[in-house]
């Protein structure tokens, strides 16, 4: 089975800048979660999407990052303005059930300068 | 708050030389304890869930158990392909969002 696709891989931009990453998760996943980590540290969950509805976003700084899911299937995630701070790797990860463990894609490699 | 702690956070071995990393965790209601492999460059790569106290699993040289506390990743006899950061992750009974530890990059040297 194809697993969890993110683009881009790299993005450098400056400071106050917009960006957006893309995810296609595996076939037949329902359940959608967008990571953030941050070097030598572990992933902190963004938000989490239920099909096309958001299940957990209280982690998420509402004030600069956005994502969405249309028709339950691929997402964005984007944040405007950028801080130095976001500068990070964003992970998809997408499970069939809340019983399962997840698969993560490779990332999208964020440096903000 | 979930809290999740690992040690130690680098770990260096020869091949062969056995060894375990430590996963201490706070949850309200636990679901499952996943640990994930991260090589660099990539996301993380399911190793195991376990979901009780007593429970064990394996694969290959690890072996993952877990008690009321902790879970511990026990690696026999490694070899320098098993190098990678190791993650350990809790998910509460209450959702499906998983809060990872800081990790423990492990290097084994031939």
């Amino acid at each position: 089975e194809a697993g969890v696709a993110q683009s881009p891989r790299y993005k450098i931009i400056e400071k106050r800048q917009s960006v957006a990453f893309w995810c296609n998760p595996i076939s037949g996943h329902a359940t959608l979660y967008w990571y953030q980590q941050i070097l030598g540290q572990g992933p902190k969950l963004l938000i989490q999407f239920q099909n096309n509805g958001v299940v957990d976003d209280s982690q998420l700084p509402k004030d600069r990052f956005s994502a969405e899911r249309l028709k339950g299937v691929d997402s964005t995630l984007k944040i405007q303005p950028a801080k130095l701070e976001d500068s990070a790797v964003y992970l998809c990860a997408s499970s069939s059930g809340q019983n399962y463990g997840y698969t993560f894609g490779s990332g999208t490699r964020l440096t903000v300068v | 708050e979930d809290q999740v702690t690992q040690s130690p956070e680098a770990l260096r071995l020869q091949e062969g030389e056995s060894s375990s990393l430590n996963c201490s965790y706070t949850v309200s209601g636990l679901r499952g304890l996943f640990w994930y492999r991260q090589d660099p460059g990539k996301g993380p790569e399911f190793l195991f869930t376990l979901y009780s106290a007593g429970e064990e699993k394996e694969k290959e040289r690890l072996k993952a158990t877990l008690t009321k506390k902790e879970s511990f990743l026990h690696i026999t006899a490694p070899k320098p392909e098993d190098s990678a950061t190791y993650l350990c992750a809790v998910q509460e009974t209450s959702g499906s969002r998983l809060t990872f530890g800081e990790g423990t990059q492990l290097t084994v040297n031939p």
